[in-house]
């Protein structure tokens, strides 16, 4: 099975840092690109950053570039999300997602796999 | 950057009825959009994707339509289960790894 598992989130002071991780299972993790995607209280889905299934080709929303760094270790098929100045508006619940689809692009063009969630709160 | 915009934000309707949801992009993104399901307390599920392609394990009642800017959700006969919120995404054409979702449309069953 399929599976997806974050940890590492918690509650963090305004200017503070905080990592939080993926792990994978049930594929191959080395050959699909993984995302970050994150959730404001009562609010929408919002893409945070994506990285490629090698780990060399990275991609950031504009509201986190700069602050935040993905990586992944694929010996031991798991994602990271290395956040540093965390602000307020970072406070979400931070969902790991699987790249899938590859129908009509080499890249993947969709999210076919989530974890459940990490949370994540910046509050002094 | 491309924004998707969806339409309506609310939709109430009965069991049986069925539901069509807009989803328009500010610029063409060719077919890379795919729709999501999100209920309370859980992780999305992907729906369709490539605009018209159901994702495995999803009922044929969802289908999914349009190319370039404007693309339709549609949900032909309503189930209880189907309340909840439903969002599309975009993935640009270059550079591949950027996405963007919608503000979302909450599907309420009466």
């Amino acid at each position: 099975e399929v599976q997806l598992l974050e940890s590492g989130g918690g509650l963090v002071q305004p200017g503070g840092s905080l990592r939080v991780s993926c792990a994978a299972s049930g594929f191959t993790f080395r050959n699909f690109a993984m995302s970050w995607v994150r959730q404001g209280p009562g609010k929408g889905l919002e893409w945070v950053s994506t990285l490629s299934g090698g780990g060399d080709r990275t991609y950031y929303s504009d509201s986190v570039k700069g602050r935040f760094t993905i990586s992944r270790d694929n010996s031991k098929n798991t994602l990271s999300l290395q956040m540093n100045s965390l602000r307020a508006e970072d406070t979400a619940i931070y969902f790991c997602a699987k790249v899938g689809c590859y129908g009509n692009s080499d890249f993947g063009t969709c999210m076919d796999v989530w974890g459940k969630g990490t949370t994540v709160t910046v509050s002094s | 950057e491309i924004v998707l915009t969806q339409s309506p934000a609310t939709l109430s309707l009965s069991p049986g009825e069925g539901a069509a949801l807009s989803c328009r992009a500010s610029q063409s993104v060719n077919s890379y959009l795919a729709w999501y399901q999100q209920k309370p307390g859980q992780a999305p599920r992907l729906l369709i994707y490539d605009a018209s392609n159901r994702a495995t394990g999803i009922p044929p009642r969802f289908s999914g339509s349009g190319s370039g800017t404007d693309f339709t959700l549609t949900i032909s006969s309503l189930e209880p289960e189907d309340s909840a919120v439903y969002y599309c995404q975009q993935r640009t054409n270059w550079p591949p790894g950027l996405f963007t979702f919608g503000p979302g449309t909450k599907v309420d069953i009466k």
